[in-house]
């Protein structure tokens, strides 16, 4: 089974609103990646985390890793129509080469 | 978009048909994946290749089988497709060093009647 879970599985908020979404792992990650997927389109990378306990801002989008380095959010602040879509966290475990991807929030914004 | 490309972008197969699609990318980049995605599933890890020949099995296997033998080119294919295998179909290359960021394919949409 998937070793990155991801919640909530699908959020609506009025445009405005702030949005976050969490990911979590049972063990310790080298690194964490965040994806968005527009509707009908790919998944587009958007960061990576290294650091225990980092934070990035993009705008109005902040991305944290745990201290432990087993969990991240992201977190949208003032919601618009164009940050609809979904939202992937995604994780290499103990190096094997392998790309695993949450579940997915999927952000839907009242105008 | 790292110079990927998916074949097919559409198919329509009957069950018990055999299905090749095909990823090719331009950059020589090492590691390649195929992804399903499925409502409620989020993307699920079918087959990975870390190198020419190299490949190993993800989350969802079963049914699935890859191959690579040349770096530019990663082929899936369902020998037998099945219904539970419809499906938006991802490819994707990794990036080596600092900076491992995945760039995707457009996507194949598989369906099997």
């Amino acid at each position: 089974g998937q070793q990155v879970m991801q919640i909530p599985q699908y959020q609506h908020v009025q445009e405005g609103e702030d949005f976050t979404t969490y990911c979590n792992s049972s063990t310790t990650l080298s690194n964490i990646q965040w994806y968005k997927q527009r509707p009908g389109g790919h998944p587009v990378f958007l960061i990576q985390l290294v650091k225990s306990g980092e934070v990035k801002k993009q705008k109005r989008l902040t991305f944290q890793f745990g201290e432990a380095k087993k969990n991240s959010s992201l977190h949208i602040t003032a919601t618009q129509t164009t940050d609809v879509g979904t939202y992937f966290c995604a994780a290499e475990p103990s190096n094997t080469g392998k790309l695993i991807f949450g579940q997915g929030t999927t952000l839907q914004v009242k105008p | 978009d790292a110079g990927i490309t998916q074949s097919p972008r559409h198919k329509v197969t009957e069950t018990g048909t055999p299905v090749t699609l095909r990823c090719h990318q331009t950059e020589n980049h090492r590691y390649m994946y195929w992804y399903r995605q499925d409502p409620g599933h989020g993307l699920r890890l079918i087959h990975y290749s870390y190198g020419v020949k190299d490949t190993d099995k993800g989350e969802v296997s079963d049914g699935y089988s890859v191959s690579r033998s040349k770096t530019e080119d990663f082929l899936l294919t369902l020998e037998s497709a099945t219904s539970s295998q419809t499906s938006v179909y991802f490819c994707a290359i990794r990036l080596t060093g600092g900076n491992t960021e995945a760039f995707f394919g457009q996507g194949t949409r598989l369906t099997v009647v």
